[in-house]
């Protein structure tokens, strides 16, 4: 069975550019949930997605937002680009909503300048 | 105030050699304890599980321990390997609520030949 799948890899924006990132789910997998790591900050929660609704969100601002499809494939979407949006983002996937079981994905480099 | 703390931050040893990471948490109301593996630039990877009631949980060469009483854990590694070299982070997780996730800062672990 695939893993979870980022698209693109590395990416390079310029403040006040908007992204949009790509997650396709491991087959099966309803729910999906998004993290912003940083050598500061370490991993922190941005949101999960189960059947096409937002479910939890962290404390993050309005700029980053998400949606999921019926095919539990995600985006997420970065709008107004600041230096400090650069950093790894990760998706995980899992069978159903706040499962313990959380497969990651190989996340997205973005780099801000 | 949700935190986990890991020491020690980073940690060299001997191919071969054991090595017994640490991790204190104060989550609430806790769920379950999680270890991952993350080789630089890739995801991260779940070695355990553990919930509350769940004192060890063994994943081959790796051994978790949980004391829910204490509220620490930690990750024994046995007869350590080159492709040991890794950061790993500690992560309590509260019932029903994916935003409330604390992930530790991690322990970036160097194997020498």
């Amino acid at each position: 069975k695939a893993g979870v799948t980022q698209t693109p890899r590395y990416l390079i924006k310029t403040r006040g550019q908007q992204v949009t990132l790509s997650c396709s789910p491991i087959s099966g997998h309803r729910s999906v949930s998004w993290y912003q790591q940083t050598p500061g900050q370490g991993l922190q929660f941005l949101f999960e997605y189960f059947s096409e609704t937002q479910r939890n969100k962290g404390n993050f601002p309005g700029r980053f937002s998400g949606r999921q499809f019926s095919n539990s494939r995600s985006e997420m979407n970065v709008s107004t680009l600041e230096l400090g949006d650069s950093a790894l983002y990760l998706c995980a996937s899992s069978l159903e909503q706040y499962s313990y079981e959380q497969y990651f994905g190989p996340g997205t480099r973005l780099t801000v300048t | 105030k949700n935190q986990v703390e890991q020491s020690p931050q980073s940690l060299i040893i001997l191919e071969g050699k054991n090595c017994t990471l640490q991790c204190n948490y104060t989550v609430s109301p806790f769920s379950n304890l999680r270890w991952y593996k993350q080789d630089t630039g890739r995801g991260p990877v779940s070695l355990t599980i553990m919930t509350f009631s769940e004192n060890t949980k063994s994943n081959g060469r790796y051994t978790a321990t949980l004391d829910a009483d204490t509220k620490q854990s930690s990750l024994h590694i046995t007869a350590s390997q080159l492709s040991d070299s890794a950061s790993y982070i500690c992560v309590a997780a509260p019932y029903s609520s994916a935003s409330k996730i604390i992930f530790g800062s991690g322990t970036r672990l160097s194997i020498r030949p």
